[in-house]
């Protein structure tokens, strides 16, 4: 079972890098790492995936090492709105179905 | 905007009652997640639909079901409602069938059970 751990919560400040990181040691070979941003009362929106070494997108970037037991969702100058639950979902092959942690709850400042 | 429309939106009803909870996916996904998130709870998957198919299970109680149509919504029926049903229920679709296909979340019905 790809079991997530990540942080519970974290704060920052507006302007701010935020790197948050997620463990998954059970992590299977051809499954992806997805990141999922949730705020109060809405459902997750998709952030970024990735398999290994760098992913970027116009929102965040993923670091994901060569031995893909973590991973690390950054967030370049992050502002109030960012402010939210962070997931970090790796694929249950074994199982089919795809279970969440606890996430991580940012929480940005001004 | 996500594409999957889930309603109602609001759900009030009382103990023992029955509910259907309805969710139309993303134009083009096949495949359909139901999931719970109580009170400051995380996400809890209760089933997996793929193409009219159950494919997964979760955590899901027996007096809760599921079907997806040949349309490809799905409906989730929530029956004998006791107090701790409430919660937020989402719906997600995704493409296909692999675990590594991201998931589109729709706002989710808020089930209150009083």
């Amino acid at each position: 079972l790809a079991k997530t751990t990540q942080p519970i919560s974290m704060d920052s400040y507006e302007g701010q890098e935020v790197n948050i990181t997620c463990s998954h040691n059970n992590i299977a070979t051809n499954d992806y790492i997805t990141w999922y941003q949730q705020f109060p009362s809405q459902g997750p929106r998709f952030i970024i995936q990735g398999y290994k070494t760098k992913v970027t997108n116009e929102v965040a970037s993923l670091f994901i090492p060569a031995d893909r037991k973590s991973s690390t969702l950054s967030l370049p100058r992050v502002s109030l709105s960012d402010t939210a639950v962070y997931y970090c979902l790796v694929g249950d092959k074994t199982e089919n179905k795809l279970t969440f942690g606890t996430g991580t709850q940012l929480k940005v400042e001004l | 905007d996500s594409g999957v429309t889930q309603t109602p939106k609001h759900l009030i009803t009382a103990t023992g009652q029955r509910v259907t909870l309805r969710c139309s996916p993303r134009s083009g996904d096949l495949s359909v997640y139901w999931y719970q998130q109580s009170l400051d709870q995380g996400l809890q998957f209760l089933i997996q639909y793929y193409n009219g198919e159950e494919r997964a299970k979760g955590n899901i109680l027996e007096r809760f079901s599921a079907q997806q149509f040949p349309d490809l919504h799905s409906e989730l029926n929530l029956s004998s409602l006791e107090l701790g049903d409430s919660a937020l229920y989402f719906c997600a679709s995704s493409v296909d069938l692999g675990v590594n296909s991201p998931l589109h979340f729709g706002n989710g019905t808020r089930l209150t059970v009083t």
